[in-house]
């Protein structure tokens, strides 16, 4: 079973729009929790990284929270633009899994005009 | 900085076929990864390299793919013989050193197509 839930699976935003994009995980021990862009056919790129005392994290128009009692974490993008059109992944990684990461399947963003 | 190099981008073969992807990593990375990534699924690691050793090959299905890191820079994978659940993109990634600390660069990937 999958230890990084996220959703939604896709989402479609007019350009200049706010979203929102869910992580729900189960990992436990946590250790940390990255979030990564994907453009198609391009290999993921790190947004952010929070650790379990970091409640949020940004990076230009990209806000990361994460409330590790609910182990539960959000992507929040900002005046959305065209280039944003890509697939967010959730990578968590636990203290007891060795130095392998969970990644979620990702959630498909296109932002149209 | 260079980014992680891999070659070739795309490869269709036929199933029961061989083939080989070659990962050159950032220069100075002694941790490498090989990930399969099948259309909408997120990554899954097949492979983890610490210069020239293997750290975790846990979900590499060994009696199909191999990979080596002889000298502990370049990596090679490859898959004989290939089979149709094969066609996915393959990841090549690497770190400054192993640990959840340290941030893991992806090169663009190699999509491959089994027919």
């Amino acid at each position: 079973k999958n230890q990084v839930e996220q959703s939604p699976q896709s989402l479609i935003i007019l350009e200049g729009k706010n979203c929102t994009l869910q992580c729900n995980y189960t990992v436990s021990p946590f250790s940390n929790l990255r979030w990564y862009k994907q453009d198609t056919g391009r290999g993921p790129v790190s947004l952010t990284i929070m650790t379990f005392s970091e409640n949020t994290k940004s990076n230009g128009r990209y806000t990361a929270t994460l409330d590790a009692d609910t182990k539960q974490s959000s992507l929040h993008i900002t005046a959305s633009q065209l280039s944003d059109s890509a697939s967010y992944i959730c990578v968590v990684r636990g203290w007891d899994s060795g130095y392998a990461l969970n990644f979620g399947k990702g959630t498909s963003l296109l932002v149209t005009p | 900085e260079a980014g992680v190099a891999q070659s070739p981008r795309y490869k269709i073969i036929e199933k029961r076929q061989s083939v080989a992807f070659w990962c050159n990593p950032i220069s100075g990375h002694a941790t490498l990864y090989w990930y399969q990534q099948i259309l909408g699924q997120g990554p899954k690691l097949l492979i983890q390299f610490q210069n020239n050793g293997v750290v975790d090959d846990s979900q590499l299905p060994k009696d199909r793919f191999s990979a080596e890191r002889l000298k502990g820079v370049d990596s090679t994978l490859k898959i004989q013989p290939a089979k149709l659940e094969d066609s996915a993109v393959y990841l090549c990634a690497s770190s400054f050193r192993q640990g959840g600390s340290y941030e893991q660069y992806f090169g663009p990937g190699t999509r491959l197509t089994v027919t």
